[in-house]
């Protein structure tokens, strides 16, 4: 069974900070995605990452994967506070078509 | 429409009743996906349609539960016998499925919120 894991599942961090959230996974897997959601909203997604080595890049965010470590980080860079959200990974088992979520992290951005 | 449709969007009911959840997804999408998500709880995978049929219903929690898609289009989940612990909402999700270059990602509604009383 697929597992995926997030950390950490709460963060709260100051404006202008840097910090990383990590998504491992349990089995082979080259797919991974990334969504943000916003409190009583759906999902949205940010990236997805297709292959080992894929980084991607959107404003202040930044995704990556590797493969062999089943290991992705979103990296967040220079937060502010529109950022605060909840943010999912989410995995394809290969040829699944199924996405399994991993718990999210809560990030809170303080001013 | 532009996105995924779902409704009610809120829908309070007693214990026992049984309820509708209907999503209609992105013109074009061919993939369907359930899923529910608890209060401060991540996401839990339902049930799957590829076209009409729904070769992966192994998120259903229990046989009170069943989906159907017709068309190829609208899907509906129904929750029969409705309990409280079903309280949760109900996410639905479209992608391209076999209907083109599909890179898997999913396109969420905005789900609909079922309150069980």
């Amino acid at each position: 069974e697929l597992k995926v894991e997030q950390n950490p599942l709460f963060l709260s961090m100051q404006e202008g900070k840097n910090y990383t959230i990590y998504c491992n996974y349990s089995t082979t897997s080259d797919r991974l995605y990334w969504y943000r959601q916003d409190p009583g909203k759906s999902l949205e997604s940010l990236f997805v990452l297709l292959s080992n080595g894929a980084v991607k890049q959107e404003g202040r965010l930044m995704a990556s994967l590797d493969t062999k470590a089943r290991l992705s980080t979103l990296h967040i860079t220079a937060a502010v506070h529109d950022l605060s959200a909840t943010y999912f990974c989410a995995v394809d088992k290969s040829g699944n078509e199924k996405l399994t979520f991993g718990t999210g992290t809560r990030l809170t951005i303080i001013p | 429409g532009a996105g995924v449709s779902q409704s009610p969007s809120n829908k309070v009911t007693e214990k026992g009743k049984d309820v509708e959840l209907r999503c209609d997804p992105i013109s074009g999408h061919t993939a369907l996906y359930w899923y529910r998500q608890s209060l401060g709880q991540g996401l839990e995978f339902l049930i799957y349609f590829q076209g009409n049929s729904a070769p992966d219903k192994s998120g259903l929690p229990s046989d009170r539960f069943s989906a159907e898609r017709t068309g190829g289009s609208v899907s509906t989940l129904t929750i029969q016998r409705t309990q409280q612990e079903d309280s949760a909402v109900y996410l639905c999700a479209s992608s391209y499925g076999l209907a083109g270059v599909n890179t898997g990602e999913l396109f969420f509604g905005e789900g609909s919120r079922l309150t069980v009383l």
